[in-house]
């Protein structure tokens, strides 16, 4: 494997039920990142990790709960979620310092909330 | 409120013609700008990057172009090819601040062959 990885890639959950998404990356950063993309909307940076450490939550609500046991895994805990929540939600890392800014994405997990 | 803006959601081009894809920005404190290809079903992923300090960077088919004062900048395609039919996307960041990237709504270009 190689690169940055999700599972699943389709998820659709009913707004009592308790479901995790999972990110790994295979590149040797320490900063990873999740963004949710809704339609005809930018992508959103919901949560920040640096190594391992959340230095950024972006006013996402209570029922999105990120996870980073170490620099290659990040997980997205979703419970109680709204039909408005569906959209595709994105892990990203990068390697923050010597003016490299770039982000590598993975493929995202398309959610339906029913 | 949008602090990088791409207004137009799509765009058409003949093949061999260029594509010209458009970003527009508020925040002045952004000093780095991205542009993101997506392919269906797939992430974005990294294609040219320009910091302020330079109005163009060029690599291969691909020139991003930036006009600081106006806060605009351009992705030139040329020649396009089919293969390039994807969704684009603007990012910039503040490299004085976290570092965290803000990106646009994305345009979604079609060559035609």
């Amino acid at each position: 494997e190689t690169g940055v990885t999700q599972t699943p890639r389709h998820l659709v959950m009913g707004m009592t039920n308790k479901k995790s998404l999972k990110c790994e990356q295979h590149l040797g950063h320490n900063a990873m990142y999740w963004y949710k993309q809704s339609a005809k909307k930018p992508l959103e940076l919901m949560f920040v990790y640096n190594f391992k450490e959340q230095t950024e939550n972006n006013s996402v609500p209570s029922r999105f709960s990120p996870e980073c046991p170490n620099s290659s895994h990040l997980f997205l805990h979703l419970h109680t979620l709204q039909p408005e929540d569906s959209a595709l939600y994105l892990c990203a890392s990068s390697q923050p310092g010597q003016g490299d800014y770039e982000q590598y994405f993975g493929p995202g997990t398309r959610l339906t909330v029913t | 409120d949008q602090q990088v803006k791409q207004n137009s959601p799509s765009l058409s081009v003949q093949e061999g013609r260029i594509s010209i894809l458009n970003c527009d920005y508020t925040n002045s404190m952004f000093d780095y700008f991205l542009w993101y290809k997506k392919y269906p079903a797939e992430g974005p992923t990294f294609l040219i990057s320009i910091s302020s300090i330079k109005d163009k960077n060029e690599d291969g088919r691909f020139t991003v172009f930036l006009n600081k004062s106006a806060k605009h900048l351009s992705l030139h395609i040329v020649p396009s090819q089919p293969g390039d039919s994807a969704v684009y996307f603007c990012a910039a960041l503040d490299q004085t601040g976290a570092n965290n990237l803000f990106f646009g709504t994305g345009t979604r270009l079609t060559v035609i062959p």
